[in-house]
């Protein structure tokens, strides 16, 4: 069965430093999305992103961070300067349609450590 | 705005017992509402999910939630509780902005007791 997959599954960096986290999105979805949930608190809608366009973002979601799909199977999210408290397990997903009565696919995530 | 609210932070049933984890909506419109559960460092894995299609709608691993529009609820449940149910559940709603994101319930951890 198709699964959204992402890499690296943990990462490591220092304050300051620029990451970027990697996921591939099942292939003839459309819809891609990341999430991020920091240690026991909810999962958190970050950005969706359709047509190489962003088309949704939220507040967390501000000038550190962007996202790009720079060929047909990747999705990436950038954060240009890492921030102690961006340490959290960030997940991407994807979707085949945009109607809500579909569900997004969740990869297993990448837990991100700020020191 | 369309939210989600999990009551209980932590539940605690005994091997064997019923599972009920409660979830309330609020929605202006006719909300698609869907259970994941999280394993311990794992990504999370949908449950079930309601698209109008029943009131009653039935998932993976045993488990079954009821769509209630006049409690505003979608509460889930298991007859028979298992070791291997121990995880954390979210309730989720599917928002229909531009871009169709999903809402998360603070979530509810499910210890089983043996």
């Amino acid at each position: 069965e198709p699964e959204v997959t992402q890499t690296p599954s943990h990462q490591v960096t220092q304050m300051g430093q620029e990451v970027i986290l990697r996921c591939v999105p099942i292939s003839n979805h459309l819809y891609f999305y990341w999430y991020r949930q920091i240690l026991g608190q909810k999962v958190e809608f970050l950005v969706s992103f359709y047509n190489n366009e962003i088309s949704e973002k939220s507040e967390i979601f501000d000038d550190q961070f962007s996202v790009e799909r720079p060929d047909g199977s990747n999705f990436t999210l950038k954060i240009r300067s890492t921030k102690l408290e961006d340490s959290a397990m960030y997940f991407c997903a994807s979707s085949p349609y945009r109607e809500s009565y579909n569900e997004q696919f969740f990869g297993p995530g990448t837990r991100l450590t700020v020191l | 705005a369309q939210s989600v609210t999990q009551l209980g932070s932590h539940v605690s049933v005994s091997e064997g017992a019923l599972v009920l984890l409660r979830c309330n909506y609020s929605s202006s419109v006719p909300p698609y509402l869907f259970w994941y559960v999280q394993y311990p460092n794992q990504g999370l894995q949908l449950l079930l999910k309601y698209t109008s299609a029943a009131t009653l709608v039935k998932g993976i691993n045993g488990f079954e939630a009821e769509f209630k529009k006049s409690e505003t609820s979608f509460h889930l449940t298991k007859p028979s509780a298992h070791m291997s149910d121990a995880a954390e559940y979210f309730c989720a709603v599917r928002v229909g902005t531009g871009g169709f994101k999903t809402i998360f319930g603070a979530g509810t951890r499910l210890f089983v007791k043996a």
